[in-house]
């Protein structure tokens, strides 16, 4: 049974840090990898996909990395901005069906 | 731009009593999923269909949930009757083909945060 584990579970941050935020899961048979954000009491706004095939894929200040055959990956956040005060959840597709299997998240603030 | 829509966005019920959760995907997505997130935890699928029928329900606790989505576009989710632990945030997400490991993104509506007391 594929596992997804982020460490750390909460983190806070000045503004205008670069972060890294962790996810490894245990099977390394996946198809690709993405990165969520959730805000408080809300849904899921997808940040970034990467396809098992790639290393990594960017967006704006974000950029997320996959080694797959170490089962892991970063979202790397430049300059972090009170705004990008969220949970984020890393999440795993393997298999038939289009089944994600999440991790349970980090908690992120970014402090003024 | 297209959403998910999800209603209600609150719901406070009784143990034993019915709930139900409705969701509208966007336009045109084949594919509905339901997920359930518990506090502090990672959403976790309930139920995924495919137009009108069901792919995957391995996680979704028959003796009282049910799902349905008949004419393949909307769905409902059903628990009955609803116990202390169904207390959770029921997430609905669609995608537009839903084929394994496309390149494909899974848009999720705002959830509905059940309260069973």
């Amino acid at each position: 049974k594929q596992e997804v584990t982020q460490i750390p579970a909460a983190l806070s941050v000045p503004e205008g840090e670069n972060l890294v935020l962790n996810c490894s899961f245990t099977d390394s048979a996946i198809y690709n990898l993405q990165w969520f954000r959730q805000d408080p009491g809300k849904g899921l706004t997808s940040l970034l996909l990467i396809q098992s095939s790639q290393r990594e894929q960017t967006s704006g200040r974000l950029n997320a990395s996959l080694d797959k055959s170490s089962g892991r990956s970063t979202l790397y956040i430049a300059a972090s901005q009170p705004g990008d005060s969220a949970t984020y959840l890393c999440a795993v597709l393997k298999g038939g069906g289009n089944k994600l299997t999440f991790g349970t998240g980090t908690q992120l603030k970014v402090e003024l | 731009e297209a959403e998910v829509a999800q209603s209600p966005r609150y719901k406070i019920t009784e143990k034993s009593q019915a709930v139900a959760f409705w969701c509208d995907p966007i336009s045109g997505h084949a594919t509905l999923y339901w997920y359930r997130q518990i506090l502090g935890q990672g959403p976790e699928l309930l139920v995924q269909f495919q137009d009108e029928s069901v792919v995957d329900d391995s996680q979704l606790p028959k003796d009282r949930f049910s799902a349905e989505r008949l004419k393949g576009v909307d769905s409902t989710l059903k628990i009955q009757p609803a116990e202390l632990g169904d207390s959770a945030m029921y997430l609905c997400a669609s995608s537009f083909l839903g084929l394994a490991g496309a390149r494909e993104t899974q848009y999720f509506g705002p959830g509905t945060r059940l309260l069973v007391l």
